[in-house]
C-alpha cells in the first residue's frame, strides 16, 4: 500500500539552512507536495515538484526528487523563527488524486 | 479572494451524537475534500467530490458521509460519534481537474466527550 515517512523532529540555528527529508512508496506518484502547518491552524501550501523534475526552486525553497529512490526532500534557507512549524510531505496517489501525507517533521528554529 | 473557508472553528460534543461540518471552496474551485487529521498525525483522506458527485472514498465507516450543493460548498456529517473522531477536519478545494493541486481551509476542531 502507499506509505510516506518523514523524520518526526528537526532543530537548526536561525540562519542556517534546513532540510526535510520525506521517503514515498508509490512509484506512479505524479505530484508531490511540501506543506505547512503552523500550531493550531490548517496546512499552508508550500511547493510541489512534478515527477518527471529532479529539482526545484522557489526563493528560499529548493526541492529535491530523487524518484529511483522515491526521496524527496525540501530546503529551506536562512531558516527563520517565523519557520517553526510542522512541515507534510504529501504525495498525490490514485485517479482521484487525493493525497497521501507523511507524519509531519516538526521543525524548530533556535533564535 | 477568499481562500477555503469553514465552519464550526470549533466544536464539542458528546458520544453517540451527531455532528455536521461545512466547507466553502475558493471561488471557482469545483472539487472539495475532506480530511481528517488526528493528534500527532498526518491528514487523512475522507472524501472528495467533484460538480456534487462523490469522485473518491477513503478508508471510513459508513458513520461518515458528505455532500455537495451546487454552490460547491460542502457538508460533511458524522453519525454515532465516537471518541476517536475527535480531530481536526480539513476541508481543502481545488479547480477540479483529477489531481489538481488542494489548498487547505483552516479546519474545525472537533472534541467528542
Amino acid at each position: 500500500g502507499e506509505d510516506v515517512e518523514q523524520s518526526l523532529f528537526l532543530s537548526v540555528r536561525e540562519g542556517d539552512s534546513s532540510v526535510i527529508n520525506c521517503t514515498y512508496t508509490d512509484s506512479s506518484s505524479t505530484y508531490l507536495y511540501w506543506y505547512k502547518q503552523e500550531p493550531g491552524a490548517g496546512l499552508q501550501l508550500l511547493t510541489y515538484i512534478f515527477s518527471n523534475m529532479d529539482m526545484k526552486q522557489d526563493q528560499r525553497l529548493t526541492v529535491l526528487l530523487n524518484k529511483k529512490d522515491k526521496h524527496l526532500s525540501l530546503r529551506i534557507a536562512d531558516t527563520q523563527t517565523g519557520d517553526s512549524a510542522i512541515y507534510f510531505c504529501a504525495e498525490r496517489w490514485g485517479s482521484q488524486g487525493n493525497l497521501i501525507f507523511g507524519k509531519g517533521t516538526k521543525l524548530s528554529v533556535k533564535p | 479572494d477568499a481562500g477555503v473557508t469553514q465552519s464550526p472553528t470549533h466544536l464539542i460534543k458528546t458520544r453517540g451524537q451527531h455532528v455536521t461540518l461545512r466547507c466553502s471552496p475558493i471561488s471557482g474551485h469545483k472539487s472539495v475534500s475532506w480530511y481528517q487529521q488526528v493528534l500527532g498525525q498526518g491528514p487523512q483522506f475522507i472524501f472528495q467530490y467533484y460538480e456534487k458527485e462523490e469522485r473518491g472514498r477513503g478508508n471510513f465507516p459508513d458513520r461518515f458521509s458528505a455532500r455537495q450543493f451546487p454552490n460547491y460548498s460542502s457538508e460533511l456529517n458524522v453519525n454515532a460519534l465516537l471518541l476517536g473522531d475527535s480531530a481536526l477536519y480539513l476541508c481543502a478545494s481545488s479547480l477540479g481537474g483529477q489531481g489538481e493541486t488542494q489548498y487547505f481551509g483552516p479546519g474545525t476542531r472537533l472534541l467528542v466527550l
